[in-house]
């Protein structure tokens, strides 16, 4: 069974500080994406960056990064330089390849809360 | 502008009553899903779309009706909601490319539904 765990309910950092939310994934699919998403309090959904099993490379969008460790089933998400606007729910998702169905599943999500 | 559009944005109504949520999209993506979100469980998929006329289950599927006899149009029936179907919900469509996985999805803003 495909499964996504973030194991942060809640998490704070220091405005300018970097800081790693963590997820960790299961699925039996070679083929599958990660996607993490942020959901401010106004409630929209807003996609951050994407990493696919087969890529080689970190991805990296602007201050965000995902620290891809394919072995370790990790994909946690690095904000650098972190600023109060990123206050926010995150949310760690994947969608599985053919035997997944393409289905999506996402974790429970890491609140973060920036302090000044 | 480019947009996944939800209605309503707010519903209360009682046991029973039979209700629907629409959700249309403008920007010809063949991927539509609905997903609920309740605290402290992230978001889970309810149903998904990759085409017109091809619709599947996610993770949460009972109790819930969807459609897809357009591809911009995807809404979700209740066709007898009860309380335990109060949540916040999400429509989202994402275009299929050859990749199939790197799309990411672009949410609608969320219909608050309260079941008494």
């Amino acid at each position: 069974a495909q499964k996504i765990t973030q194991t942060q309910p809640g998490m704070f950092v220091q405005e300018k500080e970097a800081v790693t939310l963590d997820c960790t994934y299961d699925t039996s699919d070679p083929s599958y994406g990660l996607f993490w998403y942020k959901q401010p309090s106004s409630g929209e959904m807003i996609f951050l960056i994407y990493q696919g099993s087969y890529d080689q490379q970190n991805a990296t969008e602007g201050r965000y990064s995902l620290n891809f460790q394919k072995a370790r089933k990790s994909a946690n998400l690095v904000i650098s330089a972190s600023q109060l606007g990123d206050s926010a729910m995150y949310f760690c998702a994947m969608r599985a390849g053919n035997t997944g169905g393409f289905k999506t599943i996402f974790g429970a999500g890491t609140r973060l809360f920036v302090k000044a | 502008e480019a947009q996944v559009t939800q209605n309503p944005r707010y519903l209360i109504t009682v046991t029973g009553k039979k209700l629907t949520v629409t959700c249309s999209q403008n920007m010809n993506h063949e991927y539509m899903s609905w997903y609920r979100q309740d605290p402290g469980l992230g978001l889970r998929q309810i149903y998904y779309s990759m085409n017109v006329e091809v619709t599947d289950k996610g993770d949460v599927p009972e109790g819930y009706k969807v459609s897809r006899k357009e591809k911009r149009n995807f809404p979700l029936i209740l066709e007898s909601p009860s309380p335990n179907q109060t949540s916040l919900y999400f429509c989202a469509s994402s275009f299929l490319p050859f990749d199939r996985l790197n799309q990411p999805q672009h949410f609608g803003d969320g219909t608050r539904l309260s079941i008494l």
